[in-house]
């Protein structure tokens, strides 16, 4: 299937611990984005990324690192975990030439600390 | 500031009846706005795009209007279904921004009973 696909689905883990969460798109784009939902349902972008350079990287905590091997994945690691960092996060992927600027989300990995 | 709002924050109606969802936005300027549908536990999907010239714009039983002068922008469903049973998110698009530049609403949670 052409999808974005991430993993886990669920994460839950405890404060102070290191985890990461994978994202894979095999829809031939060329930018890939990180999204965290909170628990009010709203979307706000995390980090941005055309042909594995960095395009946006919004007031994120730097507990937060994307890494981008290739451009068709985007993986998003996470340092001391605190409880605020529970939330939803959404991979999603577009292309740079749709200028509509179309986003095909994952799934979502909820991720609790405990 | 550019902002987009949405109006109800959640709604209920009966299996069959029609809704119509509203969006304000005062994003500026603008490029585009798309409404995604987001499923409990999936990622948001694209619905439909409204551009500065469009006003009205179908996709089976979902119609969008965007009235660019107003800034506002609506969705109207038909004929609901259980299916229906979801949030929808507005996402406006500012032009000559860099990608992943999106404005997003915070949705409207609509539960369709039988």
């Amino acid at each position: 299937d052409t999808a974005v696909s991430q993993t886990p689905k669920y994460l839950v883990t405890q404060m102070g611990n290191d985890k990461s969460i994978k994202c894979e798109q095999n829809l031939g784009h060329d930018t890939m984005y990180w999204y965290k939902q909170d628990s009010k349902k709203f979307l706000k972008i995390m980090f941005s990324y055309n042909n594995k350079e960095l395009i946006i990287n919004e007031t994120v905590p730097n507990r937060f690192s994307p890494k981008s091997p290739d451009k068709a994945h985007l993986n998003l690691h996470i340092n001391s975990l605190e409880l605020g960092d529970s939330a939803v996060y959404f991979c999603a992927s577009s292309s740079q030439g749709d200028s509509s600027e179309k986003l095909f989300f994952g799934s979502g990995t909820q991720l609790s600390v405990l | 500031k550019n902002q987009v709002e949405q109006s109800p924050q959640s709604l209920i109606i009966l299996e069959g009846k029609n809704c119509t969802l509203q969006c304000n936005y005062t994003v500026s300027p603008f490029s585009n706005l798309r409404w995604y549908k987001q499923d409990t536990g999936r990622g948001p999907v694209s619905l439909t795009i409204m551009t500065f010239s469009e006003n009205t714009k179908s996709n089976g039983r979902y119609t969008a209007t965007l009235d660019a002068d107003t800034k506002q922008s609506s969705l109207h469903i038909t004929a609901s279904q259980l299916s229906d049973s979801a949030s929808y998110i507005c996402v406006v698009r500012v032009r000559g921004s860099t990608l992943g530049r999106l404005y997003f609403g915070r949705g409207t949670q609509l539960t369709v009973w039988p």
